[in-house]
């Protein structure tokens, strides 16, 4: 049982190139999230799927896509990669557990853009 | 609406002594309230979770927290650090009853535990 995985862990992009983050959790979990982290901003929600087969934009959603692939993966994709998405990317899942919708994460995406 | 506060960007204690990492929030719907930790270059763990039931709620690694409504506050202690508890420290809030999309993170407490 490996959880939350994310793929790739590091990753350098020049501006204007573009690239998807993988991510997969194995626990059968509905919704899925992603989030980026800044320096001193906590974590801020960019898509999340409520189900296999539907996506919202959360707080930050531009510059960025998502796919949800089926009910394991959910995939973030940026078209045109810019400065300013420079941040740690996570991937998260989560499943009602009574009054709990505790969420699981990944391990995190490292993304620098030059 | 809901937001959360954390009170305190940097908390420095010694080994041994007490940690407290303090965490306001205010939320429109009954909330569920959390608290995670990160280590360096690692994702987010669960330490321990509020849900409406106790209100002094017990988690990991001998860390707890209390929920005080009127105080609109849910505070994390552990009574002796230990090197091993540096990292960053997150309050988290969400809805009781659904809405994991609703979930609003602090901006994090870094804890220094000094030998």
């Amino acid at each position: 049982n490996a959880g939350v995985t994310q793929t790739p862990k590091f990753q350098v992009l020049k501006t204007g190139q573009s690239m998807t983050l993988q991510c997969a959790q194995d626990m059968n979990h509905n919704s899925m999230y992603w989030y980026r982290q800044d320096p001193g901003m906590g974590l801020r929600l960019i898509y999340y799927s409520a189900s296999e087969g539907t996506t919202d934009k959360g707080e930050v959603p531009n510059g960025y896509n998502v796919s949800r692939l089926n009910k394991r993966e959910f995939s973030l994709r940026l078209e045109s990669a810019a400065p300013s998405q420079t941040s740690v990317y996570f991937c998260a899942s989560s499943e009602p557990q009574g009054y709990s919708y505790e969420q699981y994460f990944g391990p995190g995406t490292r993304l620098t853009v030059t | 609406a809901q937001s959360v506060t954390q009170l305190d960007s940097h908390v420095s204690v010694s080994e041994g002594t007490p940690v407290l990492l303090r965490c306001n929030y205010s939320s429109s719907y009954s909330p569920s309230l959390f608290w995670y930790v990160q280590h360096p270059n690692k994702g987010l763990q669960l330490l321990l979770k509020y849900t409406s039931a106790a209100t002094l709620v017990k988690g990991i690694n001998g860390f707890e927290a209390e929920f005080k409504k009127s105080e609109t506050s849910f505070h994390l202690t552990k009574p002796s650090a230990h090197m091993s508890d540096a990292a960053e420290y997150f309050c988290v809030v969400t809805p009781l009853l659904g809405g994991g999309f609703k979930t609003i993170f602090g901006a994090g407490t870094r804890l220094f535990v000094k030998a």
